[in-house]
């Protein structure tokens, strides 16, 4: 079943902490891994994505680590600011059809 | 710019009604699909297309069926609205290929049916 699990549900950090959020999947036929952001009102928007065969990606202050053999990757949020209070979505894009599967999403919440 | 426009922000329909949910993206994407966004339950698949006059069942395609007459516009259409299809609905378009996992999002229209 292809299944993309993402924790925690909801996150509250003070500003200046590192939020990491997490998702494992099952299915190997997938081949890509973005994470999306989503404001209030808005719809999500591509934050930051890795392939498979690399271990990290940086890009600014959100990293992005992925364990193939465990299929699990999380996304870290360095020096975190009020501005990054959002819902962030892991997803995977399967191989064949190029459809995403998205995680339940987390509500990140992040105090001055 | 790139964008994707959706008819409405919000709409309120009666259990029964015929809906019609437009999408119009402006970057000559192949790809267009239709979310359905729910607390706890992130976003799942309605219905995708590749091409015009194509479609594809996502995940919940149940009640639900899709028109791509032109290759800008995605229509979503909810043939006897029911109380469990009160949500958020979300048009996305993309590139093909190695593009495609980065999708474009409409704001939303938030349906209700009463």
């Amino acid at each position: 079943q292809q299944q993309v699990k993402q924790s925690p549900q909801s996150l509250i950090v003070q500003k200046g902490g590192i939020p990491i959020i997490n998702c494992a999947y099952e299915n190997t036929a997938f081949d890509y891994f973005p994470w999306y952001q989503q404001f209030p009102g808005k719809g999500p928007a591509l934050l930051i994505a890795i392939r498979p065969d690399v271990s990290e990606k940086k890009e600014g202050r959100f990293t992005i680590s992925f364990n193939k053999s465990a299929k699990q990757f999380s996304l870290h949020i360095m020096d975190s600011q009020p501005g990054d209070s959002a819902t962030y979505f892991c997803a995977a894009r399967t191989f064949i059809e190029g459809k995403l599967i998205f995680g339940q999403g987390t509500t990140l919440q992040v105090k001055p | 710019d790139v964008k994707v426009t959706q008819s409405s922000r919000y709409l309120v329909k009666r259990t029964g009604e015929k809906v019609f949910l437009e999408c119009v993206q402006d970057m000559d994407h192949e790809n267009m699909f239709w979310y359905r966004q729910d607390p706890g339950l992130g976003l799942r698949l309605i219905y995708f297309s590749y091409d015009v006059k194509m479609k594809e069942k996502g995940d919940i395609p149940e009640g639900y069926s899709v028109s791509r007459e032109k290759k800008e516009r995605f229509s979503l259409i909810l043939e006897s609205a029911s109380t469990n299809q009160t949500s958020m609905y979300l048009c996305a378009s993309s590139l093909r290929g190695l593009k495609s996992s980065e999708q474009y999002f409409g704001p939303g229209t938030r349906l209700t049916v009463t």
